[in-house]
């Protein structure tokens, strides 16, 4: 079965550059997840959708940042503009209504110079 | 409210001796909790979790963990370390029961020694 996947798996771009990381859950799956994580502040919840629609948005850092979810396959998570202390992992995770067990994605490398 | 708490970011070990990782956990419901392994420039994975069956349970590569409530404990063992071992380790509690979302600790990684 395929795994979440998500593009760019890196990503080095310049400081004002609008940023697109893409991710497609496990199909089946209506959770969808996107998570930071840096060495500062480890893994962080950034946003999570359930049946498309955005639940809670409480760890979005700030307005620079947005998500969507289109259709249950497909989510982009943007940075516009983007900064150097944006650069970080980028995972998104996925799982069903039932349980809890979250599967990540291998992560999209954000590098903003 | 839920919230884990890792002991240690670093822990070394030697191939072949002990791993022990320890995880407290902090839960106003029944806690559902997790261990997730990440190697290096990969997303994580599931080790294992309790889910209020066994105390005990069995993860894969060799791994398990007990649920301890008396000491809102549930520490990662494994009893030969191998040096394929050497990762980072994610313990997570269920923010809300059964269908909650998870909320990680910060992270031990693991070395080991050959």
């Amino acid at each position: 079965d395929a795994g979440v996947i998500q593009s760019p798996r890196h990503e080095v771009t310049e400081m004002g550059q609008e940023v697109t990381l893409r991710c497609k859950p496990i199909s089946g799956h209506d959770y969808l997840f996107w998570y930071r994580q840096t060495m500062m502040r480890g893994l962080e919840l950034l946003i999570y959708f359930n049946n498309n629609v955005p639940i809670d948005d409480s760890g979005m850092p700030e307005d620079r940042f947005s998500a969507k979810m289109p259709n249950a396959s497909f989510s982009t998570l943007k940075i516009q503009p983007s900064e150097p202390r944006d650069s970080a992992v980028y995972f998104c995770a996925s799982r069903t209504g039932v349980g809890n067990t979250i599967y990540f994605g291998e992560g999209s490398w954000l590098t903003v110079v | 409210a839920q919230s884990v708490t890792q002991l240690g970011s670093h822990v070394s070990v030697s191939e072949g001796a002990l791993v022990l990782l320890r995880c407290n956990y902090s839960s106003s419901v029944p806690p559902y909790l997790f261990w997730y392994v990440q190697y290096p420039n990969q997303g994580l994975q599931l080790l294992l979790k309790y889910t209020s069956a066994a105390t005990l349970v069995k993860g894969i590569n060799g791994f398990e963990a007990e649920f301890k409530k008396s000491e809102t404990s549930f520490h990662l063992t494994k009893p030969s370390a191998h040096m394929s071992d050497a990762a980072e380790y994610f313990c997570a509690v269920s923010k809300g029961g059964s269908q909650g979302n998870l909320i990680f600790g910060k992270g031990t990684k693991l070395s080991v020694k050959p």
